[in-house]
C-alpha cells in the first residue's frame, strides 16, 4: 500500500516560470516531509524539508507548502531554471516510528525548456 | 568530502550467484539505510541500522542480508541472486533518526541475468 503518492509522473515548464509539484500522503502519523532531487546516474540529493508544526518553508527559489488537513504538500520552484530538470521525490516519515524510516513517492520528472 | 560512497557502480550477475554491495560513509552518522529503486517507482527500504551491531528489516528484506561491524560501513549481501533483484540500490545515512535528512550515495546498478 503506497502511503506517499506523486500522481504526476512528469511536468514540463518553461524557463523562468513556476514549477509546482504535488504530493499526497495517507498516513496521518507522518509529521516530517522532504523533497529530494535526483539527476540520472546520481543519488537523490536533499532539497528542502518541512515539519508538521509549520505550513510553509522557504529556501531560495524553493518553497514547500504543507496542508495537513488535506494530507497534501507541494513544492514550488520559482523561477525554474534548466538545471532544475531532474526527478523530484517526495518523502515522509513519522517521528513516532523510530529510526527515521522514509516512505517515498514514485517521483515527478521535471523538464525545464528554454 | 566523500559523504556516502557505494561500490561497485555497475554489476551484472548470473542467477544464483552472490555478491556484496559496499557502502561507506565518513560523516560519523549512526543511522544507515539500504533502498532499492525499480523503474517508475519510489525508493523502498530493504534494511537499516541504528549503530554498529544493530540492524533491522525494512519493507522489502527478502533475499538480502546486512551487517554493521563499524560505524562507517554497511554492506548489503545478496545470496542466490534472482531476476527480481535487478534494480538500482542506494545506501543512505543520517546523523539522527528524527527530522534529519538522509544523505545518499550514487547507487549501484545491478542486473541479474
Amino acid at each position: 500500500d503506497q502511503q506517499v503518492k506523486q500522481n504526476s509522473p512528469s511536468l514540463s515548464v518553461q524557463e523562468g516560470r513556476i514549477s509546482i509539484l504535488n504530493c499526497d500522503y495517507t498516513n496521518s502519523m507522518f509529521d516530517y516531509f522532504l523533497w529530494y532531487k535526483k539527476y540520472p546516474a546520481e543519488g537523490p540529493t536533499f532539497l528542502i524539508s518541512i515539519s508538521s508544526i509549520k505550513d510553509k518553508n522557504e529556501d531560495g527559489r524553493f518553497t514547500v507548502f504543507l496542508n495537513k488537513s488535506a494530507k497534501h504538500l507541494s513544492l514550488h520552484i520559482v523561477p525554474s531554471q534548466p538545471g532544475d530538470s531532474a526527478v523530484y521525490f517526495c518523502a515522509a516519515s513519522a517521528t513516532t516510528d523510530s529510526w527515521g524510516k522514509l516512505q517515498f513517492g514514485a517521483g515527478t520528472q521535471v523538464v525545464v525548456t528554454p | 568530502n566523500a559523504g556516502v560512497t557505494q561500490t561497485p557502480k555497475f554489476r551484472i550477475l548470473k542467477i544464483g550467484q552472490s555478491m556484496t554491495l559496499q557502502c561507506a560513509q565518513d560523516m560519523n552518522h549512526n543511522y544507515m539505510y539500504w533502498y532499492r529503486q525499480d523503474p517508475g517507482m519510489g525508493l523502498k527500504l530493504i534494511y537499516y541500522s541504528v549503530g554498529a551491531g544493530i540492524t533491522d528489516k525494512g519493507e522489502v528484506p527478502n533475499g538480502y542480508n546486512v551487517s554493521r561491524s563499524t560505524t562507517e560501513d554497511f554492506p548489503l549481501r545478496l545470496e542466490l541472486a534472482a531476476p527480481s533483484q535487478t534494480s538500482v540500490y542506494f545506501c543512505a545515512s543520517s546523523r539522527l533518526s528524527s527530522n534529519q535528512p538522509q544523505h545518499f550515495g550514487d547507487g549501484t546498478r545491478l542486473s541479474i541475468l
